[in-house]
């Protein structure tokens, strides 16, 4: 059974440089949610997809979007990229409706220069 | 808003040695709590969990129940391992709005088992 799978592992950018990143849930499941984690810090929610729409946001600017695909897989795009924007970020994955519990992936680590 | 409150790390350990870790949460409703891990370059893992008030979560000797008098939801494990050296998170999920949820974490907690 395959777990929850994120590309790349590691990106470097520039500031001002946009970037995409992917993710592939569970298998079995159909909401995708996007979290933020800066170094020594906890996840922040970005935002969450269902039925390839945004469900719920976080507190983060416009730069963030996102996209789900009719295969449940998803895309976090980041624009005009800031030092700040450098940190871990992690795919979820669930059931919407089901159950609550969220099963992460191993992250996409943007390093932004 | 919702918001998890974590014990400060790093925490020290002795092998063997009794482990808990603080959590409390401000909420509106009745939320499911959460514990994660993360090892180092590692995603985050699901520990154990507890839908409802006085469930007690349980997984690999770790245990947390579910307080909604004194909105905690503690980590405990009675002999820690080295194995169990990572950070640990705690979280919370709302109330099931319309079927979808978030999870609000805590700033982490740094556990250090040694020999």
């Amino acid at each position: 059974d395959a777990g929850v799978t994120q590309s790349p592992t590691h990106l470097i950018k520039t500031r001002g440089q946009q970037v995409t990143l992917r993710c592939s849930p569970k298998s079995g499941h159909d909401t995708v949610s996007w979290y933020q984690q800066a170094l020594g810090q906890g996840p922040q929610f970005i935002f969450q997809y269902y039925e390839e729409e945004e469900r719920q946001r976080g507190n983060f600017p416009d730069r963030f979007s996102g996209h789900q695909f009719p295969n449940y897989s998803s895309e976090l795009n980041v624009n005009a990229l800031l030092l700040g924007d450098s940190a871990l970020y992690l795919c979820a994955s669930s059931q919407w409706g089901v159950e609550d519990t969220q099963y992460f992936g191993p992250g996409t680590r943007l390093t932004v220069l | 808003g919702d918001s998890v409150t974590q014990m400060e790390g790093p925490v020290t350990l002795s092998e063997e040695a009794f482990l808990t870790i603080n959590c409390t949460y401000t909420a509106t409703g009745y939320p499911s709590l959460f514990w994660y891990v993360q090892y180092p370059g590692e995603g985050l893992q699901l520990l154990l969990k507890a839908t409802k008030a006085d469930d007690k979560g349980s997984n690999k000797g770790f245990e947390a129940t579910y307080r909604k008098e004194t909105t905690s939801f503690h980590l405990e494990k009675g002999s820690v391992q080295v194995s169990d050296s990572a950070v640990y998170f705690c979280a919370l999920s709302p109330s099931f709005v319309g079927g979808g949820n978030k999870l609000t974490f805590g700033t982490g907690t740094q556990l250090k088992v040694e020999l």
